[in-house]
């Protein structure tokens, strides 16, 4: 019953292709995340925006690009990616503030292969 | 900075049984808990949070989870497991500093009938 909705569910893509990951939450949450998950791993963080500004890039390769453009949406576009880049891509927001505790809410995430 | 050691990478447990999944965190104030569950090819789901208060925290699905200071822990449990609870399952430790939470590794629950 998640309330973060990502498009696409599936995208294979190949290394030269430009395509992109879209993200939409209609929570009032005014922070946005992306988040990659490799088989069997824990989610690792990529991006977090706060009120529409990006606020920490976990220093991801140039070829992913987030843009938050409001508070609604989030999309990540790809370019040049490599097959290791193949992985589960999960959106993410929570409100902002200590009293909330930054309870995250995630998506049913894109899967992504690269081929 | 925070982290959590999730000890049990894999539990089998017998439909009916119940369950307890273990998390440890390392984090030098007052934390804020999580556990999520993941079921095959889906995203994570939010079953509890731990911020203050009571520490016997109930959520979703039937799960409970107790916060004890002392042993830096913050366990998962189920009374009597259902065949569609076999999924992966990660605790996670926050802050009231920023937007970063820290995961376990994670615990995977088969359930056999």
């Amino acid at each position: 019953d998640t309330e973060v909705t990502q498009t696409p569910k599936h995208l294979v893509m190949g290394m030269t292709n430009k395509k992109s990951l879209k993200c939409e939450q209609h929570m009032g949450h005014r922070a946005m995340y992306w988040y990659k998950q490799k088989a069997k791993k824990p989610p690792e963080l990529m991006f977090v925006y706060s009120y529409e500004k990006l606020s920490i890039n976990e220093s991801v390769p140039s070829r992913f690009s987030p843009e938050c453009p409001n508070s609604s949406l989030l999309n990540l576009h790809l370019h040049a990616l490599q097959p290791e880049d193949s992985a589960l891509y999960l959106c993410a927001s929570s409100q902002v503030g200590r009293v909330f505790g930054n309870t995250i809410y995630f998506g049913e995430g894109s899967w992504l292969t690269v081929v | 900075a925070q982290s959590v050691t999730q000890p049990d990478i894999h539990i089998t447990v017998s439909e009916g049984a119940s369950l307890e999944l273990r998390c440890n965190y390392s984090y030098g104030a007052t934390p804020y808990l999580f556990w999520y569950v993941q079921s095959p090819g889906q995203g994570l789901q939010l079953l509890l949070k731990y911020f203050s208060g009571d520490t016997l925290v109930q959520g979703i699905k039937g799960f409970e989870a107790e916060f004890k200071r002392s042993q830096s822990s913050f366990n998962l449990r189920k009374p009597s497991v259902h065949w569609s609870d076999a999924a992966e399952y990660f605790c996670a430790v926050g802050t009231s500093n920023d937007y970063k939470l820290s995961f376990g590794a994670g615990t995977t629950v088969t359930v056999r009938a």
